[in-house]
């Protein structure tokens, strides 16, 4: 294992178009974590898993928003009706329960016009 | 609410000595991070302090005042590929695990 996928890399969609991004951690981490970065800016969180147990989401996350990790393993990020707004990087990190260190995915670049 | 600060640009000369610093407030700490981030890609891991003092690692240094809320990131003997974005990130701002970062420092290398 070489560390965190992301697919896809790069995502075009039209407005109110509905998109899900994938990421598979490494393999012996247990927690997993969602951040979106807009340009100039550091990752902002926006949901944190533990296994298959979704332990916290930021208050920012519109209902619009929605993630799932059902077998502890892989994540799926799923954005409805898309907005202008939502283009930005979305990138997924993972780190074991024993060390802190949070290793980040190449990141699913979306574009929404 | 989360406040961490970080210089927006920097700017150093090839071979010579950066110091980046990062000061933050945060209700919760959990131990700062500090990642390198080239333009186009994901962040990548450089040092994690949790205990005040200096954490060394080759090229690169991570000091942390817990007290103080303050931490800087070291780069010596720089190199052209040195040139990106550092991004300082406190663990556990507010709670839980979460990584809370500051905007990132551009940092330029020139000959």
């Amino acid at each position: 294992d070489t560390g965190v996928s992301q697919d896809p890399r790069h995502k075009i969609t039209k407005r109110g178009q509905n998109v899900t991004f994938r990421c598979d951690p490494i393999s012996e981490h247990n927690r997993l974590y969602w951040y979106r970065q807009t340009l100039g800016q550091g990752p902002e969180f926006l949901t944190y898993f533990q296994n298959e147990a979704q332990l916290e989401k930021s208050r920012l996350l519109s209902d619009r928003f929605s993630a799932e990790r059902p077998k502890g393993s892989f994540s799926t990020l799923e954005i409805q009706r898309t907005e202008q707004g939502d283009s930005a990087m979305y990138l997924c990190a993972s780190s074991s329960q024993e060390y802190n260190e949070q290793f980040f995915g190449p990141g699913t670049r979306l574009t929404v016009l | 609410g989360q406040n961490i600060d970080q210089p927006t640009e920097m700017t150093a000369t090839e071979g010579a000595i950066v110091q980046i610093n990062c000061t933050y407030q945060t209700s919760g700490f959990n131990g700062l991070f500090w990642y390198q981030q080239h333009a186009g890609e994901a962040p990548t891991f450089l040092s994690y302090n949790v205990l005040d003092g200096l954490e060394e690692k080759g090229r690169f240094s991570s000091f942390l005042s817990r007290s103080k809320g303050y931490s800087y990131l070291l780069l010596k003997e720089l190199q052209m590929k040195d040139s990106a974005s550092y991004l300082c990130a406190v663990s556990g701002a507010g709670g839980g695990n979460k990584l809370t970062f500051g905007t990132g420092t551009q940092l330029k290398v020139e000959l």
